[in-house]
């Protein structure tokens, strides 16, 4: 099974900081990375596929880059409607496997 | 595009739960569907997914054996057959939208429905 490394488990930043969430897998797995975001009492929402590609009607605050093994999330400026758990997911190959998740919070 | 979850509920340690998912607002038979779950104070974990035809499913270590997935595509409608129950299956399971393959992004999630399994 392909392990996915997620980090920090959590952090605070403050409105308009750059934000950076990593996500190591324990193989190759091309670009085949999605981001989601989690908030409480709602359905998880994919923000980022393919590693960089930007979900529609997504902000573009949003980013994502990396392949093979390595691979970052970035929200460029937080704002508070951001507050949530971010998690990675790989779809390289059954089973699927998502990171640990992130979760976010304003300082 | 809609998925709504159904069927959650208390269960004992062994028991069977027949979650239902129904869905609107896409061609639910083009698409790959499948259930994740999150257990109280931990992170997502996959459980199952279900081709497109309904002719190939894969499941988690956690669940193979227990747990069955199946679709009804002329209904619109996922379904994962749970039996002999355990504590550590109590969670929000989520029913999810996947692309034309198994190996997809999941555009579309449920809100979820709650399994607790417990004396």
């Amino acid at each position: 099974d392909i392990q996915m490394t997620q980090s920090p488990s959590s952090l605070s930043a403050s409105v308009g900081d750059r934000v950076t969430i990593t996500c190591q897998a324990s193989q190759d797995i091309s670009k085949y990375l999605n981001w989601y975001q989690h908030k409480p009492g709602k359905a998880p929402k994919l923000l980022i596929y393919d590693a960089s590609n930007l979900e529609t009607g997504v902000p573009s605050r949003f980013s994502g880059s990396g392949s093979g093994t390595d691979f970052t999330f970035t929200i460029s400026s937080l704002q508070p409607e951001d507050i949530a758990t971010y998690y990675c997911q790989q779809y390289d190959n059954l089973p699927l496997t998502f990171g640990g998740g992130t979760k976010v919070e304003i300082k | 595009a809609h998925l709504l979850e159904s069927g959650g509920g208390l269960v004992q340690p062994g028991g069977s739960l027949r979650l239902s998912c129904a869905a609107s607002g896409f061609t639910f038979g083009d698409y790959a569907m499948s259930w994740v779950r999150q257990a109280p104070g931990k992170g997502l974990e996959w459980v199952s997914i279900i081709t497109s035809s309904g002719a190939s499913s894969d499941y988690a270590d956690s669940v193979k054996g227990r747990f069955t997935i199946s679709r009804d595509n002329a209904k619109n409608t996922l379904s994962l057959q749970m039996n002999t129950l355990r504590a550590e299956d109590t969670a929000l399971y989520y029913c999810a939208k996947a692309g034309a393959t198994i190996l997809s992004p999941f555009d579309i999630w449920g809100q979820g429905t709650v399994v607790t399994v417990s004396s």
